[in-house]
């Protein structure tokens, strides 16, 4: 079993809609980062977040640490969000731990 | 702007070719790793270097080897590419403060051994 689960694996959605990405992990972390990757292989960091929530234009991460999970949240979503969403978990060596991606598709 | 460069976006090789890959970061990092992405995998790291000639293996170092003769350059060196070897290969970056460890991502090499 992997130690960082995301779902759904992949999601298509209507430009406009509100969209939910989940991240579970049964490790203990220090810190939880979730990054998207646009077609053509680059990766950015969205957030790094250990307790609460965390806003950045329409973006939205939360993370529950007794529940050991996540959501990112895109408000108002646009074609230009399509790209994989990765969530990936510091453990208590500093050592990531990478989730498998969600890909995300928003029709115009 | 942090910028992490790969030498190839795109490499085709055969079976048995000695392959390097190349990253050069330009923000002093200390930290340097190389992963590659497979889909349904995720990312899984090879190796990663804390300091100049320093390396530590990550999760699959077999039929790798890495160099960081210089604190800006680390190197993925493939001694004789296998076909399970094809993948896009990311290089990333970051500062020693490891409760921080934002890491900064090149532009992947897609890598295909023919």
């Amino acid at each position: 079993k992997n130690e960082v689960e995301q779902s759904p694996q992949n999601l298509t959605a209507q430009e406009g809609e509100f969209i939910t990405i989940n991240c579970s992990y049964s490790v203990g972390i220090s810190a939880l980062h979730w990054l998207q990757q646009h077609p053509g292989g680059g990766i950015v960091s969205l957030f790094m977040l250990s307790s609460g929530k965390k806003k950045h234009g329409r973006l939205i991460a939360t993370i529950n640490i007794q529940e050991k999970h996540s959501s990112l949240h895109i408000t108002a979503s646009h074609p230009r969000d399509s790209a994989v969403y990765i969530c990936a978990v510091m453990d208590s060596n500093y050592q990531l731990i990478w989730g498998a991606g969600t890909k995300l598709i928003i029709k115009p | 702007d942090v910028k992490v460069t790969q030498s190839s976006r795109y490499l085709v090789k055969r079976t048995g070719e000695k392959v390097f890959l190349e990253c050069v970061q330009d923000m002093d990092h200390e930290n340097m790793f190389w992963y590659r992405q497979d889909p349904g995998l995720g990312l899984r790291l090879i190796y990663f270097s804390y300091d100049v000639k320093m390396k530590e293996k990550g999760d699959i170092p077999e039929g790798y080897s890495v160099s960081r003769e210089k604190k800006e350059r680390f190197s993925l060196i493939l001694e004789s590419a296998s076909t399970n070897q094809t993948s896009m290969y990311l290089c990333a970056s970051s500062f020693w403060d490891r409760s921080y460890n934002e890491q900064f991502f090149g532009p992947g090499t897609r890598l295909t051994v023919l």
